[in-house]
C-alpha cells in the first residue's frame, strides 16, 4: 500500500531553535499534503493543507509565521516550527492524499522543546 | 469547536466478541467518512470508508454503518482479536472542501485474550 515516510520521528531541542520535519510519499504523488498536531488524550488537529507549488491554507488560529510549510513536490513537503518554544511540544504527523483517495499518514514526529 | 465526537474514550472487548466503536458528527454537510486505527508511536493506518450514499459498508471483519438522520456512525468489529487493541478515529469531510478532514478524539479499544 501507500507509504508516507515522515523525518525524524523525534527531536528534542532547546527553546528558540527552529525544527524542520519532512513528509514524503514514497510510492505516489500527493496532490495534497496535510499537517496535523496532536495533544495527548485530544483528536488530531489539522494545522495545514498544501498543495504542490502553490501557498498553505491555514486553519484558523495557526500561525503562518511560526509554522512554514513548503511543498515542494508532488512527493515532499516541509513543516518549520520557527523558534520553537516549549508550548510548541506536540505530536506532529502529516499525511498525503491523491484526489478522491483516503489520506495516507506518516509516523508522526514528537517535538520536545526544553 | 468538535464537529466530530467520539463520546467513549476507551472500550474494553472480550476476545471473540463484538467491538461497537461510535462516532457522532455536527455538520450536516459531511458525505464521506473515514475509520482509523492507530498503534502507539506510529501514525494513523486508514482502515475502512462509507460514503453518504450508502448506510453500510462491509470490508473483512470490519463493518461501518452510517446513519445520516442522526449524524451518527459506528464502526464493527466482529470477532474482535487481540491484534485490534489500538486507537480508532473516525474522520469526516464534506465533497466541497476537498480531502479536509476533521478527526473525533479517539477511542481506545483493548480486547482481552
Amino acid at each position: 500500500g501507500a507509504v508516507v515516510s515522515q523525518h525524524p520521528s523525534w527531536v528534542i531541542c532547546k527553546s528558540g531553535t527552529s525544527v524542520k520535519i519532512e513528509c514524503r510519499s514514497l510510492d505516489f504523488q500527493a496532490t495534497t499534503m496535510f499537517w496535523y498536531r496532536q495533544f495527548p488524550k485530544q483528536s488530531l488537529m489539522l494545522m495545514a493543507t498544501s498543495n504542490e507549488g502553490s501557498k498553505a491554507t491555514y486553519e484558523q488560529g495557526v500561525e503562518k509565521d511560526k509554522f512554514l510549510i513548503n511543498h515542494a513536490s508532488l512527493t515532499l513537503s516541509t513543516l518549520t516550527v520557527t523558534s520553537a518554544h516549549p508550548e510548541d511540544s506536540s505530536f506532529y504527523i502529516c499525511s498525503a492524499a491523491l484526489n478522491g483517495q483516503p489520506q495516507h499518514f506518516g509516523d508522526g514526529t514528537r517535538l520536545s522543546i526544553l | 469547536d468538535q464537529q466530530v465526537k467520539q463520546n467513549s474514550p476507551s472500550l474494553s472487548v472480550q476476545e471473540g466478541r463484538i467491538s461497537i466503536l461510535n462516532c457522532d458528527y455536527t455538520n450536516s454537510m459531511f458525505d464521506y467518512f473515514l475509520w482509523y486505527k492507530k498503534y502507539p508511536a506510529e501514525g494513523p493506518t486508514f482502515l475502512i470508508s462509507i460514503s453518504s450514499i450508502k448506510d453500510k459498508n462491509e470490508d473483512g471483519r470490519f463493518t461501518v454503518f452510517l446513519n445520516k438522520s442522526a449524524k451518527h456512525l459506528s464502526l464493527h468489529i466482529v470477532p474482535s482479536q487481540p491484534g485490534d487493541s489500538a486507537v480508532y478515529f473516525c474522520a469526516a469531510s464534506a465533497s466541497n472542501t476537498g480531502n479536509q478532514f476533521y478527526f473525533g478524539t479517539g477511542t481506545s479499544l483493548t480486547v482481552i485474550p
